[in-house]
């Protein structure tokens, strides 16, 4: 059971677009969702992260925008640059549980 | 500061091999966790850690041992390598199972 779902899987933005990713999640429980950002290489980095209490968090041009009678929630890039190409994955987590679950990533691609 | 770090970077190993993937933070965080991440699979956490001593399964445990006898290690160990556990491992750590979580480097393994 897949408690974390994403998508698209994979998305292609022209340069100064707008990228967004959507998840959404089953476990009403969870009361933390973070993003993460991943380059080819590298380790996943944490990128701006919400709770349930706020319905939209924005961090320089990463917003998150919460649902939470939809349970789903969104990551949008402003002004997409070929930067941020990059797999971007969605988590929901609990202190309770005792761990995080993942979506299953998203790899961005910024046009030029 | 060095945060998670993670030897080796990579590996190979023959089928059957055991060996110990390191993982070590200096955040003095309580939560550490494994994951493995292969090809559209996003990341699926193998064990997980709350604390010195305590340790859980996470989705994908078999063939994988943990133990954590200091706050600062959480060290991996392959019990007989197959080639099925050919992937790239990551190890991450947080103040708590809610909060966003320091990926280190990732240890990419070969099994042959």
């Amino acid at each position: 059971q897949q408690q974390v779902k994403q998508s698209p899987q994979s998305l292609i933005v022209q340069k100064g677009g707008i990228s967004i990713i959507n998840c959404a999640y089953e476990n009403t429980a969870f009361d933390y969702f973070p993003w993460y950002q991943q380059f080819p290489g590298k380790g996943p980095a944490l990128l701006i992260a919400i709770r349930p209490d706020v319905s939209e968090k924005k961090e320089g041009r990463f917003t998150i925008s919460f649902n939470k009678s939809a349970k789903q929630f969104s990551l949008h890039i402003m002004d997409s640059q070929p930067g941020d190409s990059a797999t971007y994955f969605c988590a929901a987590s609990t202190n309770n549980a005792g761990k995080s679950t993942f979506g299953d990533g998203t790899t961005l691609t910024v046009k030029p | 500061n060095a945060g998670v770090t993670q030897t080796p970077k990579f590996q190979v190993l023959k089928t059957g091999q055991s060996m110990t993937l390191q993982c070590a933070q200096d955040m003095n965080h309580e939560y550490m966790s494994w994951y493995r991440q292969d090809p559209g699979m996003g990341l699926r956490l193998i064990h997980y850690s709350v604390g010195a001593g305590i340790t859980d399964q996470g989705e994908v445990p078999n063939g994988y041992n943990v133990s954590r006898s200091t706050t600062e290690d959480f060290p991996l160990r392959l019990l007989s390598a197959a080639p099925s556990q050919t992937s790239v491992y990551f190890c991450a750590s947080s103040y708590s199972p809610g909060q966003g979580q320091y990926f280190g480097p990732g240890t990419r393994l070969t099994v042959t």
